[in-house]
C-alpha cells in the first residue's frame, strides 16, 4: 500500500515560535512536493525536492528530503499569521510518473 | 497571472441537476488532473488525462465523468449531485517528464448542492 503520512496533523503555535512537520512513507519517491493551501483556494506549489539529502529553503521555511527518499520535513522559524493553512505534501513515485500521493496533510495556525 | 483556471469559483446545483466545472490552462502541459477535496483532507484524485488518454480512478463513481476537447481545457460533468458530492474541486495540471511529476493547482470551484 503506498501510503504518506504527515504529523502533526494539527497544530497551533504563537507568532514568533519555530515548528516542524514531517511527511514519512515506507516507500521511496523519486521527488516530493510541499503545498501551502489557504482556505477556500488551491493548493500552491512551494518547492520540490529530488535528491535524498536535499535541503532547500525559501525564506523561512526549510525543507529537507529523507537521504533514503522516503521521509521529508519542513522547518519553519519565526512562524507568522501569514504562514497559517494547510500543508501538503504529495510524492511521485517511479513506477507511476502521471500521478503523486497525497499525504493527509498538517493544518497549521499561527496566533498573533 | 494565474495559469490554471477554474470556473466559476462557486457553483450551487440542485439535488440530481447536472453540472458542469470548467478548467483552463495556459502551461501547454500534457497532463490535466481533478481532485475531490472535502473540509481539511487531502485532495482526492477522481481522474486524469494523460494528453488524450483518459485514466480513470477505480473508485471514482460513475456519477463523474470527464473531457478533454484539446490540451487547454478540461472539464468535470456530475451527472446527478448528490448531497455527498459538495466539495471542493480542483484542477491540475503537470507536464510529466521522468521521473518528476510538478502539479500546478488552479484556485478550485466550491460545488453546493441544496
Amino acid at each position: 500500500t503506498q501510503l504518506l503520512e504527515q504529523s502533526p496533523q494539527f497544530l497551533s503555535i504563537q507568532e514568533g515560535e519555530n515548528l516542524t512537520v514531517y511527511c514519512n512513507s515506507s516507500s521511496v519517491f523519486s521527488s516530493l512536493q510541499w503545498y501551502r493551501q489557504e482556505p477556500g483556494e488551491g493548493p500552491v506549489l512551494l518547492v520540490t525536492v529530488v535528491t535524498g539529502g536535499e535541503v532547500k529553503k525559501l525564506k523561512r521555511l526549510t525543507f529537507q528530503f529523507g537521504d533514503a527518499r522516503k521521509d521529508s520535513s519542513l522547518h519553519i522559524t519565526a512562524a507568522q499569521p501569514g504562514d497559517t493553512g494547510l500543508y501538503l505534501c504529495a510524492g511521485a513515485m517511479k513506477t507511476s510518473y502521471d500521478k503523486v500521493i497525497f499525504g493527509p496533510g498538517t493544518s497549521l495556525s499561527v496566533i498573533p | 497571472d494565474a495559469m490554471v483556471i477554474q470556473n466559476p469559483r462557486y457553483q450551487v446545483t440542485q439535488f440530481g441537476k447536472p453540472v458542469t466545472l470548467s478548467c483552463s490552462q495556459t502551461l501547454n502541459h500534457n497532463v490535466m488532473y481533478w481532485y475531490q477535496q472535502k473540509s481539511s483532507q487531502a485532495p482526492k484524485l477522481l481522474f486524469h488525462y494523460y494528453d488524450k488518454d483518459f485514466n480513470n480512478e477505480a473508485d471514482t463513481p460513475d456519477n463523474f465523468q470527464s473531457r478533454r476537447p484539446n490540451t487547454s481545457f478540461c472539464f468535470l460533468d456530475i451527472r446527478s449531485p448528490g448531497l455527498g458530492d459538495a466539495a471542493m474541486y480542483l484542477c491540475a495540471t503537470s507536464f510529466s517528464l521522468g521521473s518528476k511529476n510538478i502539479q500546478y493547482f488552479g484556485a478550485g470551484t466550491r460545488l453546493s448542492v441544496l
